[in-house]
């Protein structure tokens, strides 16, 4: 069983959709849960980074931990196309060490 | 707003050859990493370096890897003996002052193995 499995995609959606990323996990040591945005060519971009179960909201995106659960999700509201990116969840315990899901593809149409 | 900045962007280099990957990470951070992403492929963790040691490191961080941080303001990744397989982005990010700050990567190194 893959460790971080995040559902590759392409997802696509017209502007102004409510978009729900999601990702799931097995160790569950996994403390710290963060999504980070990746544009073609760039580096990865933090979006939301979170330690608890819960939600946190920052703008038109909510990240929500299910730790009972294992099961991690990224809401973006009032989608634009600007968001057309490919969005990778990562996840680490105690330590340095990231491990990524395979990240999600997201289309946003005008 | 602060950023990694990593050169080059594109590297070409033959196999065998040693190649070095260099970063400048934010100002006050103090940790820095080296993940690698070959195409189609996850994001995958290298090594953790903090105080002037690595700090954690993968499987694939081999003997023919190597990091350094040769002044205030560099971090470099070294591969000796480059292979066919090492082709990837190369990905440099640093954390803040504490374990437990968010990591911020730069926008890599597409490094070709010929």
């Amino acid at each position: 069983q893959k460790e971080v499995e995040q559902d590759p995609g392409p997802l696509s959606v017209p502007e102004g959709a409510i978009v729900s990323l999601n990702c799931t996990y097995s160790n569950s040591a996994f403390q710290y849960f963060m999504w980070y945005r990746q544009y073609s060519r760039k580096g990865p971009e933090l979006l939301m980074y979170t330690y608890s179960s819960g939600n946190k909201e920052d703008g038109r995106f909510t990240a929500q931990v299910d730790k009972s659960s294992k099961y991690i999700s990224l809401f973006i509201r009032d989608s634009q196309p600007s968001d057309s990116a490919t969005y990778l969840c990562a996840m680490r315990y105690a330590g340095n060490m990231l491990t990524f899901g395979g990240g999600t593809r997201l289309m946003v149409k005008p | 707003e602060p950023e990694v900045t990593q050169t080059p962007s594109h590297q070409v280099t033959q196999m065998g050859q040693e190649v070095i990957l260099r970063c400048v990470p934010i100002s006050n951070h103090l940790y820095f990493y080296w993940y690698r992403q070959i195409l189609g492929q996850k994001v995958e963790f290298l090594v953790s370096f903090y105080n002037n040691e690595i700090s954690e490191k993968s499987e694939i961080f081999d003997d023919q890897f190597s990091v350094e941080r040769p002044d205030g303001s560099n971090f470099t990744l070294k591969i000796r003996s480059t292979k066919l397989e090492d082709s990837a982005m190369y990905f440099c990010a640093s954390g803040g002052v504490i374990e437990d700050q968010p990591q911020h990567f730069g926008d890599g190194t597409r490094l070709s193995i010929l």
